[in-house]
């Protein structure tokens, strides 16, 4: 079993240009989650998505969307990215909502 | 305040020493809490959950004081490897989906 794949790993992108980062669980998780980390402030939940069909705010979810696709698949998408969107990106999963969390790789952004 | 806060750091000690961290939160409806792992540049893994009754694994002992709202971490014994950042984390009830990171503990453990 691979786990959590995210891709890419890594962006370079210019302001104003969009993208979508794709996340990916292969143990029948539930719940799926994004989050951004950068220096000094830990983990900052963007989005999440409890169930299949089900998508919520988290904490920073300004200039953001996403979309669970399926079970499997949960994927953030940048419309209009900004330096401030600068970070490392992690998908998570969770059988349920109050379970441990497995993370992905990161994807490490850099907007220009 | 933070909901959930730990002490960043770093805590510097030598191999062998025992250490211990701790972590509070503010919600006291709170119900499940952990402790990853987070190596440099790294995606957190988990060390270990955190029950009610305390918990051990080899050297980790993991405790909650609900009276109080905070966890804590103990290492025993530490190794060069345990070199890394500690994450608490807490998952809220009362219908919040949101489990809520602490921005960590820096441990490093030198010869």
């Amino acid at each position: 079993n691979a786990g959590v794949t995210q891709t890419p790993k890594f962006q370079v992108l210019k302001t104003g240009q969009s993208m979508t980062l794709q996340c990916a669980q292969d143990m029948n998780h539930n719940s799926m989650y994004w989050y951004r980390q950068d220096p000094g402030m830990g983990l900052r939940l963007i989005y999440y998505s409890a169930s299949e069909g089900t998508t919520d705010k988290g904490e920073v979810p300004n200039g953001y969307n996403v979309s669970r696709l399926n079970k499997r698949e949960f994927s953030l998408r940048l419309e209009s990215a900004a330096p401030s969107q600068t970070s490392v990106y992690f998908c998570a999963s969770s059988e349920a909502w109050d379970n441990e969390q497995f993370f992905g790789p990161g994807t490490r952004l850099t907007v220009l | 305040r933070k909901e959930v806060e730990q002490d960043p750091g770093p805590f510097n000690v030598p191999e062998g020493a025992t250490v211990a961290f701790n972590c509070t939160y503010s919600n006291s409806a709170s119900q499940s809490f952990f402790w990853y792992r987070q190596d440099c540049r790294k995606e957190p893994k988990l060390l270990m959950s955190v029950y009610s009754s305390g918990n051990e694994d080899g050297r980790f002992t993991a405790q909650l004081n609900r009276a109080s709202q905070y966890i804590s971490l103990l290492i025993r014994d530490s190794k060069l490897s345990d070199s890394a950042t500690y994450l608490c984390v807490v998952n809220n009830g009362g219908g919040s989906y949101i489990p809520t990171f602490g921005r960590g503990t820096s441990l490093i453990v030198h010869p």
